[in-house]
């Protein structure tokens, strides 16, 4: 089992529509970054979480540490957000010393049509 | 300001090649982080420098190496190439690392083909 799963792996949208990508996990973390990537590549990272709530624009993200639990929701959606959306988390310190390791999700690719 | 620069961008290597890539940070940026993407494996750690220090390493063969210079660019090398290893390799860089408060910035990657 991947330390970091995500759900869907696809989804489609109708413009306009309120979307939701989620993210489990099974490690500690001490922080979770939802990246964006579209075709071509180039990877932009979206929101670094701790803990809570944060919201840009359209986008929101919040986490539930005790659950190991994060979603990413885009409100009324655009063809431009098509692109595949990746969780990713850095574990907590482990013995072995610090943690600077990011574990990836296998990203969920969303399309959203006109 | 510039953002994360790689080079080269796009090269074809044969089997038992070795290649370097490059990675230059955003200015002030101490931290470079390098990943491995394939469409089987997804996105994949490969090692973290900070300060010309490696402070971590993914479960990758020695076959790959990587090391920063004082002024923060980073390379990385995988000797003895295998087809397995054609990929999209990503730089990113941080003020101080992936964890804590700190964002992290993509390259646009080089993708190496190895044939």
């Amino acid at each position: 089992k991947n330390e970091v799963e995500q759900s869907p792996q696809n989804l489609t949208a109708q413009e306009g529509e309120f979307i939701t990508i989620n993210c489990s996990y099974s490690v500690g973390i001490s922080a979770l970054h939802w990246l964006q990537q579209h075709p071509g590549g180039g990877i932009v990272s979206l929101f670094m979480l701790s803990s809570g709530k944060k919201k840009h624009g359209r986008l929101i993200a919040t986490i539930n540490i005790q659950e190991k639990h994060s979603s990413l929701h885009i409100t009324a959606s655009h063809p431009r957000d098509s692109a595949v959306y990746i969780c990713a988390v850095v574990g907590v310190r482990d013995s072995g010393g610090s943690n600077y390791k990011l574990t990836f999700g296998k990203g969920t690719l969303l399309t959203v049509n006109p | 300001k510039a953002g994360v620069t790689q080079t080269p961008r796009y090269l074809i290597k044969t089997r038992g090649q070795q290649v370097t890539l490059s990675c230059s940070p955003i200015s002030g940026h101490r931290s470079v982080s390098w990943y491995q993407q394939t469409p089987g494996q997804g996105l994949q750690f490969l090692f973290e420098y900070f300060s010309e220090t490696q402070r971590n390493k993914g479960n990758f063969p020695g076959r790959f190496s990587g090391r920063q210079f004082s002024n923060s660019r980073s390379e990385m090398n995988v000797s003895t190439l295998e087809l397995g290893d054609s990929a999209l390799y990503l730089c990113a860089s941080s003020l101080a690392g992936p964890r804590g408060g700190n964002t992290i910035y993509f390259g646009e990657g080089s993708w190496l083909t190895v044939v």
